[in-house]
């Protein structure tokens, strides 16, 4: 089956840039969304179709893909950006919608 | 607004059943189909189930696949997630959440409800 490797943890210093990679065989086939979890409250779609923002999500959220890797960036990051992020994309079987990362942990030093 | 609520969590033994039940408003509940995200405590996400906003199409997870049996009712806007044969393993928060049908990511989630399996 079709897995998505994400970094453990990331660490960033507020206002600085954090960027946040996804990757699988699958990415260049498949689009892939991004999920902000914050402690003790369910996911949040931040991105989808690895670009898009949904509505009232800052512009500093954004989204870029390469080959088999795909980037969530945070820029002028902020202490309420520190949270569990998820990506997500579509299984390579047919009766697997959905596959996520195991998760990055922001934390904003 | 969009509300998508969990309940029937609980505290379970090994190879016991519950149902867990997500009640829907705010949103055309017939557009979108409904999907069950899990997260052990402590873990990531893992998906679970997922039905689709007609009922035609349902799909499992390997890890509960002829354990667990998703339906909907499109009158009331709820989904059911009757979970058998319970596992210690299957311990975690479940989540239902919607996405409009044909698009692959998840729109909305609920709260959770936090399903324990223990002797």
């Amino acid at each position: 089956s079709s897995e998505l490797t994400q970094p453990p943890s990331v660490s960033v210093s507020p206002g600085q840039t954090a960027r946040i990679t996804c990757s699988g065989d699958t990415l260049p086939k498949q689009y892939a969304h991004w999920y902000q979890q914050k402690a003790g409250q369910a996911p949040l779609l931040v991105i989808f179709k690895d670009t898009e923002r949904p509505s009232g999500i800052p512009e500093r959220f954004s989204g870029s893909t390469s080959g088999t890797t795909v980037t969530l960036t945070i820029t002028r990051v902020q202490a309420e950006d520190e949270a569990d992020y998820y990506c997500q994309s579509a299984g390579s079987g047919g009766t697997s919608p959905w596959i996520f990362g195991g998760g990055t942990r922001l934390t904003v030093l | 607004q969009v509300q998508l609520v969990e309940s029937g969590g609980g505290l379970v033994k090994p190879g016991g059943a519950l149902r867990l039940s997500c009640e829907t408003s705010g949103f055309y509940f017939n557009d979108y189909y409904i999907t069950w995200v899990r997260q052990a405590p402590g873990k990531g996400l893992e998906w679970v189930s997922y039905i689709s906003s007609s009922s035609f199409a349902k799909y499992y997870a390997d890890s509960v696949k002829g354990r667990f049996t998703i339906s909907r009712d499109n009158a009331k806007s709820s989904v059911d997630l009757h979970m058998n044969d319970l596992r210690v393993d299957d311990t975690a928060v479940y989540y239902c959440a919607r996405g409009r049908e044909g698009n692959n990511w998840i729109e909305s989630w609920g709260r959770g409800t936090l399903v324990t399996v223990s002797s």
